[in-house]
């Protein structure tokens, strides 16, 4: 079974620049999550999709944080402008169901602001 | 609200050592809990989960909790440490069964041989 894909791994931008994240969940998986994790802390979520409908987005930046899932399956993440303090692992996640099921993470997108 | 405060940002034991990281949470409904591992460049991957039911689980790669409710603890136990369990841990808890995880500050073990 393929897991959660996630591209690209790397990404170096330059402040007030923008940046976009791509994720493709489990297939099958209705549930897809994206978590910022700021180096030396633990995943925080941003935002959470329930096919193509958002769920939960109170802790996205919507000043400059953007995220969709048109057609429930993958979904596109991105940050316009970037800050020195976005530089993080993006993480995404995705689950069968959003309810009592394991989330299958990808290995992430390390951005880099400079 | 929930939080998740995991005590000792970095731990380190002998190879064929106790392996203890501790973790404390709040919440104020029942908390499902879980254990994350991950290794460098790497997502998270599920050790182990408490939902209802038995407060002792055991996950894998011999890893093991103890859902305490009356110290709001989900402390993470292996016996026996191995070099190749030298990674991050993340305690993480969420409310009705829902898999908004909250996750805490991660322990980072270092197995010396």
């Amino acid at each position: 079974e393929a897991g959660v894909a996630q591209s690209p791994r790397y990404k170096i931008i330059e402040k007030r620049q923008s940046v976009a994240f791509w994720c493709n969940p489990i297939s099958g998986h209705a549930t897809l999550y994206w978590y910022q994790q700021i180096l030396g802390q633990g995943p925080k979520l941003l935002i959470q999709f329930q096919n193509n409908g958002v769920v939960d987005d109170s802790q996205l930046p919507k000043d400059r944080f953007s995220a969709e899932r048109l057609k429930g399956v993958d979904s596109t993440l991105k940050i316009q402008p970037a800050k020195l303090e976005d530089s993080a692992v993006y993480l995404c996640a995705s689950s069968l169901t959003s309810m009592n099921t394991e989330a299958f993470f990808g290995q992430g997108t390390r951005l880099t602001v400079v | 609200a929930q939080s998740v405060t995991q005590l000792g940002s970095h731990v380190s034991v002998s190879e064929g050592a106790l392996v203890l990281l501790r973790c404390n949470y709040s919440s104020s409904v029942p908390p499902y809990l879980f254990w994350y591992v991950q290794y460098p460049n790497q997502g998270l991957q599920l050790l182990l989960k408490y939902t209802t039911g038995a407060t002792l689980v055991k996950g894998i790669n011999g890893f093991e909790a103890e859902f305490k409710k009356s110290e709001t603890s989900f402390h993470l136990t292996k016996p026996s440490a191995h070099m190749s369990d030298a990674a991050e841990y993340f305690c993480a808890v969420t409310r009705n069964a829902g898999n908004m995880l909250t996750f805490g500050g991660g322990t980072r073990l270092m197995v010396k041989p």
